[in-house]
């Protein structure tokens, strides 16, 4: 059975940093691109970001929401996504999914939330 | 702005036919058949009820399904029922390996 889920949600200051987690299991990790999405609260879903696997180079792609702030990396030995999340803003404030995929997403974690507030 | 355009609201009454657009370009909705559909209820995970722009997961019921034409692509959901007002999503391929998203559409069953 595939599972997907998120950790390291919490609350934090406006300006600090804080590293989700999305723990894979049910599939072999190192063959699938990995995305992050997100849902502020009274907004609709939005597209994070994905890395690749290291087959395609292990690169990641951004949206300009969060480029420059946010970093995606994988871990294929631990079967692990990451989200490193610096300069966080009070609009950063959503819940966070990880899925597999890079273009079509099957399976998705029930999500951690994130609040940035001071 | 999302890549891919979604109308922001859609409705039908009970037992109804609504239909929802997603419009891309030929690098993405246009170039590839690799359009997917996911259906979003507030707090809870997204689910994938159309891939390929066609096909259905095991479990979704034939009410749901999915067509292209050009650079736009859409999702039926006919015999509207309650459960089925939610935000919908699309997605597709834009090649290297990732894809682009849709801003979503609220459908409201009346």
């Amino acid at each position: 059975e595939v599972q997907l889920v998120e950790s390291g949600g919490g609350l934090v200051q406006p300006g600090r940093s804080l590293r989700l987690s999305c723990a894979t299991s049910g599939f072999t990790f190192a063959d699938y691109t990995m995305s992050w999405f997100r849902q502020a609260p009274g907004e609709g879903l939005e597209w994070v970001g994905s890395i690749r696997t290291l087959a395609y180079g292990g690169t990641a792609e951004y949206a300009a929401s969060v480029k420059g702030r946010f970093t995606i990396s994988r871990d294929d030995s631990k079967s692990i996504a990451y989200l490193q999340m610096n300069s966080l803003k009070t609009e950063d404030t959503a819940v966070y999914y990880c899925s597999r995929g890079g273009y079509s997403f099957e399976f998705w974690g029930q999500g951690t939330r994130v609040t940035v507030s001071s | 702005q999302s890549a891919l355009t979604q109308p922001p609201s859609a409705s039908g009454s009970p037992g109804q036919s609504v239909t929802i657009s997603c419009t891309g370009t030929s690098s993405d909705v246009g170039g590839y058949n690799y359009v997917s559909w996911y259906q979003h209820h507030p707090d809870k995970a997204p689910k994938l009820v159309i891939y390929e722009v066609t096909k259905r997961p095991s479990g979704v019921p034939d009410r749901f399904s999915g067509s292209k034409s050009g650079n736009t692509a859409s999702l039926t959901v006919s015999g509207l029922q309650a459960e089925d007002e939610a935000d919908y999503y699309c997605s597709s391929y834009a090649g290297d390996s990732v894809g682009v998203f849709g801003g979503g559409t609220k459908l409201t069953v009346l």
